[in-house]
């Protein structure tokens, strides 16, 4: 019963640093999507995809990319870490439409220093 | 652009009050959905509550309802009987139609719940 699984949960990057936040779902969602988490801002999206092969900006995504080669897997990269990507990041997934059954997931989160 | 405002960044209640957390959106979709989500602390984000933007009645699940009123363009969440627990952040969030160039979950800036004893 995992649901959304991201990792890692706790990571502290060097300016300049490059990683890759991972984020994986077992219920065959077609959407996924990364949000960072600021305080007094809400979630803001990244960029989020609507099935392997696509993906797309939202709101914030300089310095960041995506790719989703699975259903499963979407990660998130960080080109070169600055200090304005210190965040609590999400990763959320869930199905496509407005049904109220497409409820939408979330990793437990991940949170990221950027020293 | 789709946009999500809520405009109580801090609202305090009595326990085994209600209490309504606002919510406006703007999108120019026709059909929509609308979500409510709580943050307790510990940092998990918990579904609350759905309302599609075609459903005849305002959404309810236990203690939480939405008083929806798309005229206006508002998805305000009602708690009754505040608990201690209640205490939280809550999101309101806004998805737009599928399989558009613009399906994107977006969310609101959260509104901060204190539930007094």
């Amino acid at each position: 019963n995992a649901g959304v699984t991201q990792t890692p949960k706790f990571q502290v990057l060097k300016t300049g640093q490059s990683m890759t936040l991972q984020c994986a779902q077992d219920m065959n969602h077609e959407y996924m999507s990364w949000y960072r988490q600021d305080p007094g801002m809400g979630l803001r999206l990244i960029h989020y995809s609507v099935g392997a092969g696509i993906t797309d900006q939202g709101e914030v995504p300089n310095g960041y990319n995506v790719s989703r080669s699975t259903t499963e897997d979407f990660p998130l990269r960080l080109l070169s870490a600055a200090p304005s990507q210190t965040s609590v990041y999400f990763c959320a997934s869930s199905y496509l439409g407005l049904s109220s059954g497409n409820t939408i997931y979330f990793g437990e989160g991940s949170w990221l220093t950027v020293v | 652009a789709q946009k999500i405002t809520q405009t109580q960044p801090g609202m305090f209640v009595q326990e085994k009050e209600a209490v309504t957390l606002d919510c406006t959106y703007d999108t120019s979709d026709p059909s929509y959905g609308l979500f409510w989500y709580k943050q307790p602390s510990s940092g998990e984000m918990i579904f609350l509550i759905y309302q599609g933007s075609y459903d005849q009645q305002n959404a309810t699940e236990g203690r939480y309802s939405l008083n929806f009123q798309k005229a206006r363009k508002s998805a305000n969440l009602v708690i009754s009987a505040s608990q201690l627990g209640d205490s939280a952040m809550y999101f309101c969030a806004m998805r737009p139609p599928s399989r558009t160039s613009y399906d994107k979950v977006i969310f609101g800036p959260g509104t901060s719940l204190s539930v007094i004893p």
